[in-house]
């Protein structure tokens, strides 16, 4: 079964540094997300995605939050300069339109520190 | 502002009762709706999800009531069993709408 994937599963940075979030979303979506979970809450929308272009995207994603497809099949999340307060659950999601079934991949676990 | 509004917080149910999560919203661009099953550590999975033009849809033991007029939708699900343990969210998209809305979530947990 198609799935999302992301990498890696847990990265642990200094505060101030810069880290790339990765993903592959499912090979036929066309949208892509970006939502983060801090601990025991609930799931936040970062931004969307679709045809190389930024379609929405939340107050959290601030001028740190960059979002790239540098090829065909990768998605990344970029944050320039961390802070503690980026430490979260980072999930990415795709789907075939919007509006419509929105797949998640297994997130990458950020610790700041 | 919290555009989906969950219930409850947490939720314990013996093996093989029907535990029901509540959901409403006040936004009626929202199309479409639908419900994730979190397991600790892991991404939200997809369950099952629904559109305003029903009042129920069912999948396996899952079943999603609607009730537009009320803004409303809940998850039921049937013959719980200890697996069933999770974290449960609804969600809230629009019509050519280009997020989810999340619901806070509901914490299971199924007694054996």
């Amino acid at each position: 079964e198609p799935e999302v994937t992301q990498t890696p599963s847990h990265q642990v940075t200094q505060m101030g540094q810069e880290v790339i979030l990765r993903c592959v979303p499912i090979s036929n979506h066309l949208y892509f997300y970006w939502y983060r979970q801090i601990l025991g809450q609930k799931v936040e929308f970062l931004v969307s995605f679709y045809n190389n272009e930024i379609s929405e995207k939340s107050e959290i994603f601030d001028d740190q939050f960059s979002v790239e497809r540098p090829d065909g099949s990768n998605f990344t999340l970029k944050i320039r300069s961390t802070k503690l307060e980026d430490s979260a659950m980072y999930f990415c999601a795709s789907s075939v339109g919007w509006n419509t079934e929105a797949f998640f991949g297994q997130g990458t676990r950020l610790t700041v520190v | 502002q919290q555009q989906v509004k969950q219930s409850p917080q947490s939720l314990i149910v013996q093996k093989g009762g029907i535990p029901i999560i509540n959901c409403a919203y006040e936004n009626t661009a929202f199309d479409y709706f639908p419900w994730y099953q979190q397991f600790p550590g892991k991404g939200p999975a997809l369950l099952i999800a629904i559109r305003p033009d029903v009042s129920e849809k069912k999948e396996g033991r899952f079943t999603i009531s609607f009730n537009k007029s009320a803004k409303q939708f809940s998850l039921h699900i049937m013959d719980s069993q200890p697996g069933d343990s999770a974290t449960y969210f609804c969600a809230a998209s629009e019509l050519l709408g280009n997020q989810f809305y999340f619901g806070t979530g509901t914490s299971l947990t199924v007694i054996p």
